[in-house]
Order: C-alpha cells, then sequence, then structure tokens
C-alpha cells in the first residue's frame, strides 16, 4: 500500500524567500515520487521526478526536490520565489510496475506575498 | 501534438440526470487514468484504462459509475443519476505505451468541474 502526507495545507512566503513545500510517502515497495502543480481551474502539470538514479532532482520553473529513503521525504525547494508561484502543489507516489495508479497527496497551497 | 483533452470542461447537471464525461488521449497515448478531486481535496484514482479493456477500476464506485475506452473515439466517464455528492473535478489523464515494464508519466488534461444542483 502507499500513502502520501503533505505538511501544511497552506504556505506563504515572500516574493524572493526559499519555498520549502514538504512531502512524506508510505510505500511497500521502490516507490516513484512526483510533484505537480495546479494553477486555478487548470489541470496538473508535472514539476518534476523521481523514478531511479540522482536523488536530487531538477524540475521546471526553478524547483527541485530531493528523495531521502531513510527519511522517506520528497520535499519541494525552491530557492527564490516569485509570484507565478502561486499556486496548489500535489506530492504524488506511483509504483514501479507497469502503469501503477498515482497515489496522491491532499495539496499545498503556496501564497506568495510581495 | 495537442494535449489531453477534455469536454466538456464544465457541466451541469440536475440530481438523477446522467452525466458523461469524454476524454481524448494524447497521440500515440494508449492509456487512460481519470481521477475525482473533490473540493479541497487531491485526486483521487478512479480507473485505469487500456484500449477496449478495464485494467484496474478500484477507485470507481460501486454503483452508478462506469468508464469505456473503446476502439475508436474517445474514452468517457459515466456517471448515471447524479447526486450532489457526486460535484466535483474530473481529471483525465493518458500515457504512452509501455516501455520496459517500466512506469510511465501521465499527462493530465484540464478536467471537467461538475456542479450537480
Amino acid at each position: 500500500a502507499q500513502s502520501v502526507t503533505q505538511l501544511g495545507s497552506h504556505v506563504s512566503v515572500s516574493e524572493g524567500a526559499l519555498v520549502l513545500l514538504r512531502c512524506n510517502y508510505s510505500s511497500s515497495v521502490p516507490p516513484y515520487l512526483f510533484w505537480y502543480v495546479q494553477y486555478p481551474n487548470q489541470g496538473l502539470q508535472l514539476l518534476l521526478k523521481y523514478t531511479t538514479g540522482a536523488t536530487l532532482v531538477k524540475g521546471i520553473n526553478g524547483f527541485e526536490a530531493e528523495f531521502k529513503k531513510s527519511e522517506t521525504s520528497f520535499h519541494l525547494t525552491k530557492p527564490s520565489a516569485h509570484m507565478s508561484d502561486a499556486a496548489e502543489y500535489f506530492c504524488a507516489v506511483s509504483g514501479r510496475s507497469s502503469a501503477s495508479k498515482i497515489i496522491f497527496g491532499s495539496g499545498t497551497r503556496l501564497s506568495i506575498r510581495p | 501534438n495537442a494535449g489531453v483533452m477534455q469536454n466538456p470542461r464544465h457541466l451541469v447537471r440536475r440530481r438523477g440526470q446522467e452525466a458523461r464525461l469524454r476524454c481524448s488521449p494524447m497521440k500515440g497515448h494508449s492509456h487512460v487514468y481519470w481521477y475525482r478531486q473533490l473540493p479541497e481535496e487531491g485526486l483521487k484514482f478512479m480507473v485505469y484504462l487500456q484500449k477496449e479493456n478495464i485494467i484496474d477500476e478500484s477507485g470507481m464506485p460501486k454503483e452508478r459509475f462506469s468508464a469505456e475506452f473503446p476502439k475508436e473515439g474517445p474514452s468517457i466517464l459515466r456517471i448515471q443519476q447524479v447526486v450532489r455528492g457526486d460535484s466535483a473535478a474530473y481529471f483525465c489523464a493518458s500515457s504512452p505505451p509501455l516501455a520496459g515494464g517500466t512506469t510511465e508519466t501521465q499527462y493530465f488534461g484540464p478536467g471537467t468541474r461538475l456542479l450537480v444542483l
């Protein structure tokens, strides 16, 4: 069984400040891990994903995430927030077997203060 | 290459009516997934289909909901006798044919927002 916990349903940071969105997962098998972003009334866009190899994954829009197996975490970071980063962010996990379904966290709404 | 298409984008139904949601996967994609997002919640998996086959429907409600992905045409998610609790955003995702048995990236459509009055 797999699950995802996102700590903090709402995070607010100042423009230019560090963004840190927390995600912990539970998986009985080696996982694939994802971060998706959702802008209002739109679908989900893949920010980045971890499958194998390097544990620090770089994504689009300056975001990155680090897979830490010992902590079962996959936190999302960005060094300097931009106003356009305001959106809902979803951490997700899937298995590695053929076409596994994706299990999503409940989401974190990121607000950016001017 | 057009992305995943969903229509309608917004759908209003009265209780007891039927709702039909359509999803056209990306060109070359043969796998379709449906997810439901209730207000203020994350997405929940409903069903995974390949052409003419339901592979995993573990997330589908036992009654009133059905899905198909015919040989020709879009995938259809059908909700019969809708109730207010069905109000949600329904997202479709597609992925390409599998390579080496590994999970492929799922690409999401813009969603259909269903409102049941």
